[in-house]
């Protein structure tokens, strides 16, 4: 069993839709949780991050973390064209100075006007 | 603040060359980790430095090492080339101290191994 699944798509939503994007995890030890949008060709861009089991919004997005299930999921509402990209769920695992982050394969977002 | 800078922007490399790619991270930022991401895939941990010591590293061979700088750049070299080595490679810094949690990424360099 991998330790971050996502699944890849493709998914394809018309222009205000309400997306949603989710992850599994398998390690408890995983503390940290972060969403990564990735344009083609560029560096991931840091999105949402939070810790805690909850909701966390900002703006149009919303990340929610369920620890007692190991899923976390990122919601768009309001979808828009310039949202089309690849969105990756990150987790860290943050003991003692490790902090390295694992990753889902990331999920290919089109939003069409 | 010019955030997470990486150079080259593209590479192209032969078989059994070798590469050095460089990192300058966000300012205020004292640890680095590099990933490589193969195309549709998520990015995979190579391996972090810290204070100028390598910290952790992921299930890579020893073909890739890498150094920290006391200015806390650093570089990512990859020995012996070979195809499965094209890739994007991605440079990330964060914070240690305080609680902050999140790490941000570079733009990449594409090496192309041919």
């Amino acid at each position: 069993q991998k330790e971050v699944e996502q699944d890849p798509g493709p998914l394809s939503v018309p222009e205000g839709a309400i997306v949603s994007l989710n992850c599994t995890y398998s390690n408890s030890a995983f503390q940290y949780f972060m969403w990564y949008r990735q344009y083609s060709r560029k560096g991931p861009e840091l999105l949402m991050y939070t810790y805690s089991s909850g909701n966390k919004e900002d703006g149009r997005f919303t990340a929610q973390v369920d620890k007692s299930s190991k899923y976390i999921s990122l919601f768009i509402r309001d979808s828009q064209p310039s949202d089309s990209a690849t969105y990756l769920c990150a987790i860290e695992n943050s003991g003692g100075s490790n902090y390295k982050l694992t990753f889902g394969k990331g999920t290919l977002l089109t939003v069409n006007p | 603040d010019a955030g997470v800078t990486q150079s080259p922007t593209h590479l192209i490399k032969t078989r059994g060359q070798q590469v050095t790619l460089r990192c300058s991270p966000k300012s205020g930022h004292d640890t680095v980790s590099w990933y490589q991401q193969a195309l549709g895939q998520g990015p995979q941990f190579i391996f972090q430095y810290y204070e100028e010591e390598e910290r952790q590293r992921g299930n890579f061979p020893d073909r890739f090492s890498g150094h920290q700088f006391p200015n806390y750049s650093s570089e990512l070299n990859v020995n012996a080339l070979l195809l499965g080595d094209s890739a994007l490679y991605l440079c990330a810094s964060r914070q240690t101290s305080g609680r902050l949690h999140e790490q941000f990424f570079g733009p990449g360099t594409r090496l192309t191994v041919l």
